[in-house]
């Protein structure tokens, strides 16, 4: 049974620092792992999308890697802004399109 | 091009009574799924519907059902209301399983 954690649970930087949010996954065998922001009582807003076969994703500030060997994905954001607190969720879809969710890490960035 | 909607946005029900949530799909997508996030959990999969057949279903009773129609948009019906059946619902659609998903804003259901 797939089972996705989140570590930490919450994180409070300055404005301006660069940080690294953790995703593991017991089973390594995945389709993809998408990286999720939710604001407080939203939806999710994607933000990428990793392939099983793919290393790592850029949009902008964020980059998502991924090692699918030792069941594990990061999300660095660069040059963190108070815009960006909000809840960071990490997905893995085993290619039945069920996604398996993390507890998410909250994030404050304070100016 | 219109992104995932839900309806109603907020809800709020006594126990024992149905609720009938919709969604409509991202303009091309077959495929939609469901999630309840409860306060501060990650959300859990309900189930999916590719081209208006059940495709995968998670660990939620039978009372939970769905629906999707010719052009894919869908419901979830609720039956019997629990107080733990309070949470977000969360509505996914993608072009084809596997997919990269797209949630709507979701409906906050409350049940009395």
């Amino acid at each position: 049974k797939q089972e996705v954690t989140q570590i930490p649970a919450a994180l409070s930087v300055p404005e301006g620092e660069n940080l690294v949010l953790n995703c593991s996954f017991t089973d390594s065998a995945i389709y993809n792992l998408q990286w999720f922001r939710q604001d407080p009582g939203k939806g999710l807003t994607s933000l990428l999308l990793i392939q099983s076969s793919q290393r790592e994703q850029t949009s902008g500030r964020l980059n998502a890697s991924l090692d699918k060997s030792s069941g594990r994905s990061t999300l660095y954001i660069a040059a963190s802004q108070p815009g960006d607190s909000a809840t960071y969720l990490c997905a893995v879809n085993g290619n039945t399109g069920k996604l398996i969710f993390g507890q998410g890490t909250t994030l404050q960035v304070k100016p | 091009e219109t992104g995932v909607t839900q309806s109603p946005t907020h809800l709020i029900k006594t126990r024992g009574q149905q609720v009938t949530l919709r969604c409509s799909s991202q303009s091309g997508h077959n495929t939609v799924s469901w999630y309840q996030q409860a306060l501060g959990q990650g959300p859990q999969f309900i189930f999916q519907y590719y081209r208006e057949e059940e495709n995968g279903r998670g660990n939620f009773p039978p009372r939970f059902s769905g629906l999707q129609f010719p052009n894919y948009s869908s419901e979830l019906n609720v039956n019997a209301l629990e107080l733990d059946d309070s949470a977000l619902y969360l509505c996914a659609s993608s072009w084809i399983t596997g997919a990269e998903q797209y949630f709507g804003p979701g409906t906050r259901l409350t049940v009395t």
